[in-house]
């Protein structure tokens, strides 16, 4: 199994540009979700899906959209980035059926520049 | 709402010598899980070890174990023997039902491991 997968791993853009992050897993997790990394803010839920069409807000989903087609991508779109977006992004997933007692599984992280 | 606490935003230990990780968790529900993962200077978020909120023995994963204390709403990650490749970012985190289960992390603890 390759995990959770996540491209590209290294991204700039520059102000207003818009962008798609990929995520993908190949464990059939019905969870997935995003979030993004700042120095000294921990991790914090951009925005989760609970199974094929099915999406929520986290805690930061401004200027974020994703949507999920199928159970394995979760795509993260950047409608008009800004550098506020500056940001390490990572997704994960997990299996549904043990609800708040399962893990999440992490892919690599995407390290994203807004110029 | 969820909320997690990781008062130590850095901590020395010496090479073989354990060190606790303090973490601090708030939620009206009676079912959840806690996490604790470890994020290395290489970026990728590896899960260490989880305890459930109805488990009666505290977790232990080799050198890992979490200190569940329930009523005080804690749940401190201790390292055993520390080596050189402890060295890294922790975070604590939890799922709750009240929270749609979604994973909240605390800010981070950095542990340095020196030789």
């Amino acid at each position: 199994n390759a995990g959770v997968t996540q491209t590209p791993k290294f991204q700039v853009l520059k102000t207003g540009q818009s962008m798609t992050l990929q995520c993908a897993q190949d464990m059939n997790h019905e969870y997935m979700s995003w979030y993004r990394q700042d120095p000294g803010m921990g991790l914090r839920l951009i925005h989760y899906s609970v199974g094929a069409g099915i999406t929520d807000q986290g805690e930061v989903p401004n200027g974020y959209n994703v949507s999920r087609s199928t159970t394995e991508d979760f795509p993260l779109r950047l409608l008009s980035a800004a550098p506020s977006q500056t940001s390490v992004y990572f997704c994960a997933s997990s299996y549904s059926g043990g609800g708040v007692y399962n893990e999440q599984f992490f892919g690599p992280g995407t390290r994203l520049t807004v110029l | 709402a969820q909320k997690i606490t990781q008062t130590q935003p850095g901590m020395f230990v010496q090479e073989k010598e354990a060190v606790t990780l303090d973490c601090t968790y708030d939620t009206s529900d009676q079912s959840y899980g806690l996490f604790w993962y470890k994020q290395p200077s290489s970026g990728e978020m590896i899960f260490l070890i989880y305890q459930g909120s109805y488990d009666e023995q505290n977790a232990t994963e080799g050198r890992y174990s979490l200190n569940f204390q329930k009523a005080r709403k804690s749940a401190n990650l201790v390292i055993s023997a520390s080596q050189l490749g402890d060295s890294a970012m922790y975070f604590c985190a939890m799922r709750d039902r009240g929270g749609s289960e979604k994973l909240v992390f605390g800010k981070g603890t950095k542990l340095t491991v020196n030789p």
